[in-house]
């Protein structure tokens, strides 16, 4: 069974423009969530998507937005991007969503902010 | 709200040495416990998880026990090897939520 799968590896970008993270879920996972992951900050929570909703969010400014399609997968935007959004972005997923459903992590898109 | 504190790092042990890493949390009621482990250059795998009181996780010869009366979830394993190094992170959700609070993670380097 094919793992959560993360495009692009890695990216860099200036700062003032937007970038598009893609995540695809494991086939059958419904639940899609972003972290972010920096050395100074630590993993934190973005947001959280189930059946095209979000539905939880993290204490993020209105910069990171993300969607999430009808075949479940799923991407985020940040727009005019900051020296600070350089970090490594993971996406996870699980079946349902639900606090007892372990999430299953991708290997992450590194993001590089000039 | 809800917060997860670990043990500092980074931790340097021989191998076969005996590990543990420290994992308290501060949640209300009764959250579920993760420990995930990043390897370099990856994303956070599952090590293993608790989801009440008393329960003991196990994989690859680590275990953790979640015990309600300490708030506690440390990670133990009886004899490490080289290739167990890596970044560990005990880690909760609460309240019915996706949300994982994550601790900081602890660097573990194991040497032959």
């Amino acid at each position: 069974k094919a793992g959560v799968t993360q495009t692009p590896r890695y990216l860099i970008k200036t700062r003032g423009q937007q970038v598009t993270l893609s995540c695809s879920p494991i086939s059958g996972h419904r639940s899609v969530s972003w972290y972010q992951q920096t050395p100074g900050q630590g993993l934190q929570f973005l947001f959280e998507y189930f059946s095209e909703t979000q539905r939880n969010k993290g204490n993020f400014p209105g910069r990171f937005s993300g969607r999430q399609f009808s075949n479940s997968r799923s991407e985020m935007n940040v727009s005019t991007l900051e020296l600070g959004d350089s970090a490594l972005y993971l996406c996870a997923s699980s079946p349902e969503g639900g606090r007892n459903q372990p999430q299953h992590f991708g290997d992450g898109t590194r993001l590089s902010i000039l | 709200g809800d917060s997860v504190t670990q043990m500092e790092g980074p931790v340097t042990l021989s191998e076969e040495a005996f590990l543990t890493i420290n994992c308290t949390y501060t949640a209300t009621g009764y959250p579920s416990l993760f420990w995930y482990v990043q390897y370099p250059g990856e994303g956070l795998q599952l090590l293993l998880k608790a989801t009440k009181a008393d329960d003991k996780g196990s994989n690859k010869g680590f275990e953790a026990t979640y015990r309600k009366e300490t708030t506690s979830f440390h990670l133990e394993k009886g004899s490490v090897q080289v290739s167990d190094s890596a970044v560990y992170f005990c880690a909760l959700t609460h309240g019915g939520n996706e949300k994982l609070t994550f601790g900081t993670g602890t660097r573990l380097t194991i040497i032959p």
